[in-house]
């Protein structure tokens, strides 16, 4: 298993503002994954961030709006930019094991509760 | 695109029934398969994962799920539901060929009436 802590865990931010969300994870690992949680909905990957090259975005995720830093093998950072209304949410770190020929289960951080007002 | 299709979005049982939740996903080749549940106000927690190997698996709390290679499906069950049961069930899918990036379903959110 992995231990992923999130900070922090919770925020209530001013629309207009941008907040960075941290991800530490205790083990290297290859890939680590940003993940939504909309209220009520299911999880919507945002963005793979491998070290050392930049992220991969999935369809309707832009960097503009989600920059995210991926320094080393155990951290990584999503910034939720011009934050509006409609970025509340519940956003994960998420982390696989580094095996490339199987992969794992995700591991999840304990999330960030993020109420834009 | 890769894609997880969960059939059924709300479910209402009462305790002691049956319980099966279907899961179907669009990857080719070598997949990885996972059922995760999310109690009220909790973090999602993996209930069972397949990887290789015997498609039938068990997991925690009495949950067990079959993989079925031919109609790309790895439905969820469970034979007598329990009250504390009453939580959202999300089924993943990662595969080497989307990057092992894993894809969740839309969730089906059971309620066990007591």
């Amino acid at each position: 298993s992995a231990v992923i802590s999130q900070k922090p865990s919770r925020d209530i931010c001013q629309r207009g503002t941008s907040l960075t969300i941290q991800c530490q994870v205790d083990s290297q690992v290859t890939m680590m994954f940003w993940y939504r949680q909309q209220p009520g909905q299911s999880l919507t990957l945002i963005a793979t961030a491998n070290q050392g090259s930049e992220a991969t975005y999935e369809s309707g995720f832009v960097i503009d709006k989600f920059p995210i830093s991926r320094p080393n093998l155990t951290f990584s950072t999503l910034t939720v930019s011009n934050m509006s209304p409609e970025d509340s949410s519940i956003y994960l770190c998420s982390v696989d094991r580094d095996n490339r020929q199987r992969g794992t289960e995700a591991f999840f951080g304990q999330g960030t509760r993020l109420t834009v007002v | 695109a890769q894609s997880v299709s969960q059939h059924n979005h709300h479910v209402i049982l009462s305790e002691a029934a049956s319980l099966e939740l279907g899961c179907n996903y669009s990857y080719g080749g070598t997949v990885n398969l996972f059922w995760y549940v999310q109690y009220p106000g909790q973090h999602l927690q993996l209930l069972l994962k397949y990887f290789s190997g015997d498609p039938l698996v068990k997991g925690i709390k009495g949950f067990e799920a079959e993989f079925i290679k031919s109609k790309f499906s790895f439905n969820l069950r469970k034979p007598s539901v329990q009250w504390s049961d009453t939580a959202e069930y999300f089924c993943a899918v990662n595969a080497r060929t989307g990057g092992f990036k894993t894809i969740f379903g839309a969730g089906t959110r059971l309620f066990v009436k007591a």
